[in-house]
């Protein structure tokens, strides 16, 4: 049983269409996170929810709008994609927002041409 | 700026011999770190934590040592095992449970 899952694995696409990418986690966490990792392997947060409520959008563009219909998903939906946003996007889960441990999905390459 | 740094992006050791992995911080104000480790098209999985009021803390053949003053974290493997090798990544955690990773260190275990 995979405890959090992202779909696709792979994606490609061309500049300026719209994609998303799901996630899912059966931890019965209540917290779940967006990361990319980018060419230079750095793993960056850009958001982060908390019983369906957002908690943390670092600098992220705005064409990038996270959706959350329950505590068990969190979706990752760009708008108008450019060359730039391929990267490695991972979602991810905890219980609570304090310090506890991340558990991460299998990450979702996202390819831009 | 990067306020987590693992300044060596590579490392190779022997089967049976210690794996140390550095990491250095600039915040004291950071108060929990913890280490990742990651396989290739795998998300990463955590491996053991620290907080700031202790100095070392053990689980199984890992061991991470803290030392607060000069803001530097390592993680050790005894004994190495092929199977160790992976990137590994020292994050610590700011508000809101937000997790600031190093830029990762690859670990060869040569059997």
């Amino acid at each position: 049983d995979t405890a959090v899952s992202q779909t696709p694995k792979y994606l490609v696409t061309q500049m300026g269409n719209d994609k998303s990418i799901k996630c899912e986690q059966n931890l019965g966490h209540d917290t779940m996170y967006w990361y990319k990792q980018d060419s230079k392997k750095f793993l960056k947060i850009m958001f982060s929810y908390n019983n369906k409520e957002l908690i943390i959008n670092e600098t992220v563009p705005n064409r990038f709008s996270p959706k959350s219909p329950d505590k068990a998903h969190l979706n990752l939906h760009i708008n108008s994609l450019e060359l730039g946003d391929s990267a490695v996007y991972f979602c991810a889960s905890s219980q609570g927002t304090s310090a506890n441990e991340q558990f991460f999905g299998p990450g979702t390459r996202l390819t831009v041409l | 700026d990067q306020q987590v740094k693992q300044n060596s992006p590579s490392l190779s050791v022997q089967e049976g011999r210690i794996s140390i992995l550095n990491c250095d911080y600039t915040n004291s104000m950071f108060d929990y770190f913890l280490w990742y480790k990651k396989y290739p098209a795998e998300g990463p999985t955590f491996l053991i934590s620290i907080s700031s009021i202790k100095d070392k803390n053990e689980d199984g053949r890992f061991t991470v040592f803290l030392n607060k003053s000069a803001k530097h974290l390592s993680l050790h493997i005894v004994p190495s095992q092929p199977g160790d090798s992976a990137v590994y990544f020292c994050a610590v955690m700011e508000y809101g449970n937000k997790l600031v990773f190093g830029a990762g260190t690859i670990l060869r275990v040569k059997s």
